[in-house]
């Protein structure tokens, strides 16, 4: 079936470090793919989206590239800060469905 | 332009009870979908509203039912809650058009405890 699959944290950076988190998806069709961020105690935030394959989406310093030959949607940031400590989710949404679907979540944390 | 909102914040219930959550859709948007999230885990799909019916449902038991109202609002229902029914619900809203669903905006969640 459809699904997510992201890598496992938590992720320990100092501030200004390089972020890769991996994300990995498997799809009949061709997905639109998301980026959520969650805060501690709030809801989800859209960080950036992609809609289709070589699409790259950015936002905040944040960016993805819908990679359709490796079906992966790898989120990465040149310099991270304290302030992006929080959990990110991988997300797919079928052309033909209504249904997000979400990878378990990466918590990062950034030191200062 | 407003966001999404959800109601109440927090709220805790016992075995058996009944719970109602609600939900205001992002001005603009037609369409309303519901998840649930269990502590540490992503989002599950339980439903989705549009033009005030249900438009699609995941893997969730009958006892959980929604409404959309004609404002594009939207309730969720959970029926003889049970421990498990412990999560973070999460509403989101979007717009459909010509069939096609776009992204989607999530609301600060309700959560709910079940003792």
């Amino acid at each position: 079936g459809d699904s997510v699959t992201q890598m496992e944290g938590p992720v320990t950076l100092s501030e200004e470090a390089f972020l890769t988190i991996n994300c990995t998806y498997t799809a009949t069709g061709y997905p639109s793919l998301f980026w959520y961020v969650q805060y501690p105690g709030e809801g989800l935030q859209l960080l950036l989206k992609a809609t289709k394959a070589d699409d790259k989406g950015s936002n905040k310093g944040f960016e993805a590239t819908y990679r359709k030959e490796t079906t992966s949607f790898h989120l990465e940031k040149g310099s991270v800060q304290v302030s992006d400590s929080a959990v990110y989710f991988c997300a797919l949404l079928l052309d033909s469905s209504y249904k997000l679907i979400f990878g378990s979540g990466t918590r990062l944390l950034v030191r200062p | 332009e407003t966001g999404v909102t959800q109601s109440p914040t927090h709220l805790i219930k016992t075995r058996g009870q009944q719970v109602t959550l609600r939900c205001s859709s992002q001005s603009g948007h037609n369409t309303v979908s519901w998840y649930q999230q269990a502590l540490g885990q992503g989002p599950q799909f339980i439903f989705q509203y549009y033009r005030e019916e249900e438009n699609g449902r995941g893997n969730f038991p009958p006892r959980f039912s929604g409404l959309q109202f004609p404002n594009y609002s939207s309730e969720l229902n959970v029926n003889a809650l049970e421990l498990d029914d412990s999560a973070l619900y999460l509403c989101a809203s979007s717009l459909t058009s010509g069939g096609r669903a776009d992204t989607q905006y999530f609301g600060p969640g309700t959560r709910l405890t079940v003792l």
